[in-house]
């Protein structure tokens, strides 16, 4: 069974702060990888994707892949009251189609 | 462009009934999936397609049927409703990657169907 791991949260920061998510994975076949957003009641977002190890950087959120630990992160600098959504991490193998999505991180920052 | 737009938004099912959730894409996306989601819980892959006339199932396809016979209509079909169909059903589309500039096929996901079954 392939599956994507992450803690629920809520995880909570303070307004400026870096909000660390994080998402482990079990197929060490998968080679992309995808953070969604998804605010209440609506559709997830795509904010980033990536599929090499180290650090991926688009403005204030940074993506971070080890794939000999099986781990991705997503890291948001300046945390702002309009962050406050339920972050989605997703995994794909390289000759598939399909996603494998975690549970969601829910993601509070305070003003 | 509209995107991706999925109809209807709300629907109240007895059990045993039927219904099609409606999903049109017009980016010219060969693929589409559908995803449920159960409160609390990431997103499941109940089938997918490559193109037109081609589907296949994916994570928990029980309960529910495909067609796509155009590329830009993936309906998906519920028989015999149950109480477990109650969910929040999303729609996808996407280019394959190899027709990508970034070489990744990233998901463009419908507003969603929010399905209770009682």
């Amino acid at each position: 069974q392939k599956e994507v791991e992450q803690n629920s949260g809520p995880l909570s920061v303070p307004e400026g702060a870096i909000a660390s998510l994080n998402c482990t994975y079990s197929d060490r076949g998968s080679q992309s990888f995808f953070w969604y957003r998804q605010y209440s009641g609506k559709s997830p977002e795509l904010i980033m994707f990536i599929y090499s190890n180290g650090d991926k950087e688009d403005g204030r959120f940074t993506a971070q892949l080890n794939k000999a630990s099986q781990y991705v992160s997503l890291l948001i600098r300046d945390s702002q009251p309009s962050d406050s959504a339920t972050y989605l991490c997703a995994a794909r193998g390289d000759s598939s189609y399909k996603l494998i999505f975690g549970s969601g991180t829910r993601l509070l920052v305070r003003p | 462009n509209a995107g991706v737009t999925q109809t209807p938004k709300f629907r109240i099912l007895k059990i045993g009934q039927s219904m099609t959730l409606q999903c049109t894409q017009d980016m010219n996306h060969n693929y589409m999936y559908w995803y449920r989601q159960d409160p609390g819980m990431g997103l499941k892959l109940i089938y997918y397609s490559v193109g037109a006339g081609i589907t296949d199932k994916g994570e928990v396809p029980n309960g529910y049927n495909v067609s796509r016979s155009t590329t830009e209509d993936f309906p998906l079909r519920l028989e015999l409703a149950a109480p477990s169909q109650t969910s929040v059903y999303f729609c996808a589309s996407s280019y394959p990657r190899a027709q990508t500039s970034s070489g990744t096929d990233t998901q463009y996901f419908g507003p969603g169907t929010r399905l209770t079954v009682l």
